[in-house]
């Protein structure tokens, strides 16, 4: 069963616009909920990650948005570029930090010109 | 600049081989993991070796092995190459210390079985 899920699929914003994309998780014992960004021909990376004890985590354009009893969390890029096109995975994992991550479908964006 | 390693972007081979895909990791990272990439249905875990010679099945192990005789080095085997196995394989090392740990990821390693 896929723990982790994540909506939409696939997403299209106008340059200048706010992307928005978001994950909804069943196991209460994640504590660790990183988003990655992986461009074509590229494995993922860490984009910006939030644990629990905080309800939102801000770096530049990009904002983690997390409501811990709705188990959802949420990623917000701000003034959305065209080099920010690319695939999004939400994920989720227990323990100290980047372990066994549990991973959402994945989100692709596209950001129109 | 750090680095996972994998040694194919593309690989085609036929049902029934046995495949080999290698990982090499320059972090000195403990933990390793092989992926699974599929459209639709993000990314799976297939193993996770969290030490040399120790390995921990994940969401899909069935069809696949692992190897780990180093610790930078980490190998995914397909023991009877399927079709259903085709896709892009990705894997990962991260540290097990830390609040904030990171996974780095190599650039994927797309098989097609024939």
């Amino acid at each position: 069963q896929q723990q982790v899920k994540q909506s939409p699929q696939s997403l299209i914003v106008q340059k200048g616009g706010i992307s928005i994309i978001n994950c909804a998780y069943e196991n209460t014992a994640f504590d660790y909920f990183p988003w990655y960004q992986q461009f074509p021909g590229k494995g993922p990376a860490l984009l910006i990650a939030i644990r629990p004890d905080v309800s939102e985590k801000k770096e530049g354009r990009f904002t983690i948005s997390f409501n811990k009893s709705a188990k959802q969390f949420s990623l917000h890029i701000m003034d959305s570029q065209p080099g920010d096109s690319a695939t999004y995975f939400c994920a989720a994992s227990k323990g100290q930090g980047a372990q066994k991550l549990v991973f959402g479908q994945g989100t692709r964006l596209t950001i129109n010109p | 600049d750090v680095k996972v390693t994998q040694s194919s972007r593309y690989l085609v081979k036929r049902t029934g081989e046995k495949v080999f895909l290698e990982c090499v990791q320059d972090m000195d990272h403990e933990n390793m993991f092989w992926y699974r990439q599929d459209p639709g249905l993000g990314l799976r875990l297939i193993y996770f070796s969290y030490d040399v010679k120790m390995k921990e099945k994940g969401d899909i192990p069935e069809g696949y092995s692992v190897s780990r005789e180093k610790k930078e080095r980490f190998s995914l085997i397909l023991e009877s190459a399927s079709t259903n196995q085709t896709s892009m394989y990705l894997c990962a090392s991260s540290s097990p210390g830390g609040v904030d740990t990171e996974a780095f990821f190599g650039q994927g390693t797309r098989l097609t079985v024939v």
